[in-house]
């Protein structure tokens, strides 16, 4: 079974800085998958990477799939309080139902 | 109306009571799924319903009991339940019928906490 690890598992930072947040697996992604939750809510997708080496950007959001499509990171720049959720990376078979979601990055930014 | 949405947000129950979740989508999607989300830990796929059948049931014990009467809702009847699970339940739907790609919108979830 495919295990995805997040790191880290919690952040706070202030405003305006940058960060990075990792999605490891020992195994070969077929896709990968980003979401972000707040509270009281359900993940929303922010991405899907499928070709290793393969980066894409979103406003202050960038995501790199590694060249192995073994891991993924997501770097945020000049953060904003708007950014605080949970960030969730996911993975699923191709061809399948199954999703195996990593247990998250709970991030805080403070105004 | 927004894409999915499930009811109630919020339940309590005792461990002897019979209840049941009630997800909704308005998205014209083909699979619905449940999945149950516990602090510290990562989401937990529970069933998967692709066109009105159920195509994954991921060793869910028989106290949670699925039901998809028809594509655009999704039911998850719960009865003699332990506090352990207590959690956010969230429903989600996609489009296609599996995929690595396919993409899933879920719904708000329903917080619940089992006395």
């Amino acid at each position: 079974t495919q295990l995805l690890e997040q790191s880290p598992q919690f952040l706070s930072i202030q405003e305006g800085e940058n960060l990075t947040v990792y999605c490891n697996s020992s195994s070969v992604f077929s896709s990968l998958q980003w979401y972000r939750q707040e509270p009281g809510e359900g993940p929303v997708l922010l991405v899907t990477v499928v070709t290793g080496g393969e980066v894409k950007k979103l406003k202050r959001l960038t995501f790199q799939f590694g060249d192995a499509r073994k891991d993924s990171s997501l770097h945020i720049t000049a953060a904003q309080t708007g950014d605080t959720g949970l960030y969730l990376c996911a993975s699923r078979n191709t061809g399948g139902f199954k999703t195996i979601f990593g247990a998250g990055t709970r991030l805080f930014v403070k105004a | 109306e927004t894409g999915v949405t499930q009811t109630p947000r919020h339940l309590v129950m005792g461990m002897t009571n019979k209840k049941s979740l009630k997800c909704e989508q308005h998205l014209g999607h083909n699979a619905m799924y449940w999945y149950k989300q516990s602090a510290k830990k990562p989401l937990e796929l529970m069933f998967v319903y692709s066109l009105e059948e159920r195509v994954e049931n991921n060793s869910v014990p028989s106290r949670f009991s699925p039901e998809c009467p028809n594509s655009s809702h999704l039911f998850l009847h719960l009865h003699t339940l332990q506090p352990e699970d207590s959690a956010l339940y969230l429903c989600a739907s996609s489009l296609r019928t599996g995929g690595g790609t396919d993409t899933q919108y879920f719904g708000p979830g329903t917080r619940l906490t089992v006395l």
